[in-house]
C-alpha cells in the first residue's frame, strides 16, 4: 500500500531557484493538502484542495504555488525559494470531510535553501 | 488565527510513570485530533474526538475532549520506552479538517528505561 508518497526526500536549493515537491496518493481521496513543520512552530497549512482544479490558501501560502489537476496528484511549487522556506514539507490526504474520516500524511520532504 | 497551546513542550520520565499532556485553545474545534510523529516520518493518527466531554482510550492512552470543545488531553498510563515521540494535538474548524488542520506545537515525550 503506497498510500502517500512524496518525492524528493530531501533537496538543497540555493536562493533563487525554483523547484517543484512532488505529491501523490493511490486512495481516491478527494482532499489534500500541504503543511510545513518548522522546529517551535508545529505544523502550518500552505494550501488545500478540495477535489481535482479546485485549490484554495491556507496559513503560510506566499511564495508557494499549487495546481491538481487530477485527484491523484498535488504538487507543491516554490517559484523563488528563500532562506526561510528551509523546512520541512508535508503532504496530506483523506477521503472526505466529516470527523470519521482519517488524514493521512506522507514521511515529509526535507528542504534546506541556501 | 484559531491557536492550540500545547503544554509541556518536552517531558522526560521514567518507564512506568504516568503523564498528561494538555492542549488548549479559547477557539471552540469542531473536532480534534492526535497525532503521534517518528523521526524522519510524517504524524500518524491516533484518536480523533468530536463531543464535549468525550472519552477516548486506546489501549494506556486516553483523550478527553473539553465539554466546550476547546481544550483536550491525552493521559499515558504506566509509560513504556515504546511510548516515546513526537506528541501532536490538531483541531479542525469544521468536520475533520480536511480542508485543513490547527496544530500545536507539539509534546516531545522521551520515556527512560
Amino acid at each position: 500500500n503506497a498510500g502517500v508518497t512524496q518525492t524528493p526526500k530531501f533537496q538543497v536549493l540555493k536562493t533563487g531557484q525554483s523547484m517543484t515537491l512532488q505529491c501523490a496518493q493511490d486512495m481516491n481521496h478527494e482532499y489534500m493538502s500541504w503543511y510545513r513543520q518548522d522546529p517551535g512552530m508545529g505544523l502550518r497549512l500552505i494550501h488545500y484542495s478540495v477535489g481535482a482544479g479546485i485549490t484554495d490558501q491556507g496559513e503560510v501560502p506566499n511564495g508557494y504555488n499549487v495546481s491538481r489537476s487530477t485527484t491523484e496528484d498535488f504538487p507543491l511549487r516554490l517559484l523563488s525559494a528563500a532562506p526561510s522556506q528551509t523546512s520541512v514539507y508535508f503532504c496530506a490526504s483523506t477521503l472526505a470531510e466529516g470527523a470519521g474520516n482519517t488524514i493521512y500524511f506522507g514521511e515529509g520532504s526535507w528542504l534546506t535553501v541556501v | 488565527t484559531q491557536l492550540l497551546e500545547q503544554s509541556p513542550q518536552f517531558l522526560s520520565i521514567q518507564e512506568g510513570e504516568n503523564l498528561t499532556v494538555y492542549c488548549n485553545s479559547s477557539s471552540v474545534f469542531s473536532s480534534l485530533q492526535w497525532y503521534r510523529q517518528e523521526p524522519g516520518e510524517g504524524p500518524v493518527l491516533l484518536v480523533t474526538v468530536v463531543t464535549g466531554g468525550e472519552v477516548k482510550k486506546l489501549k494506556r492512552l486516553t483523550f478527553q475532549f473539553g465539554d466546550a470543545r476547546k481544550d483536550s488531553s491525552l493521559h499515558i498510563t504506566a509509560a513504556q520506552p515504546g511510548d516515546t515521540g513526537l506528541y501532536l494535538c490538531a483541531g479542525a474548524q469544521s468536520g475533520g479538517g480536511a480542508d485543513g488542520l490547527t496544530f500545536g506545537k507539539g509534546t516531545h515525550l522521551i520515556i527512560q528505561p
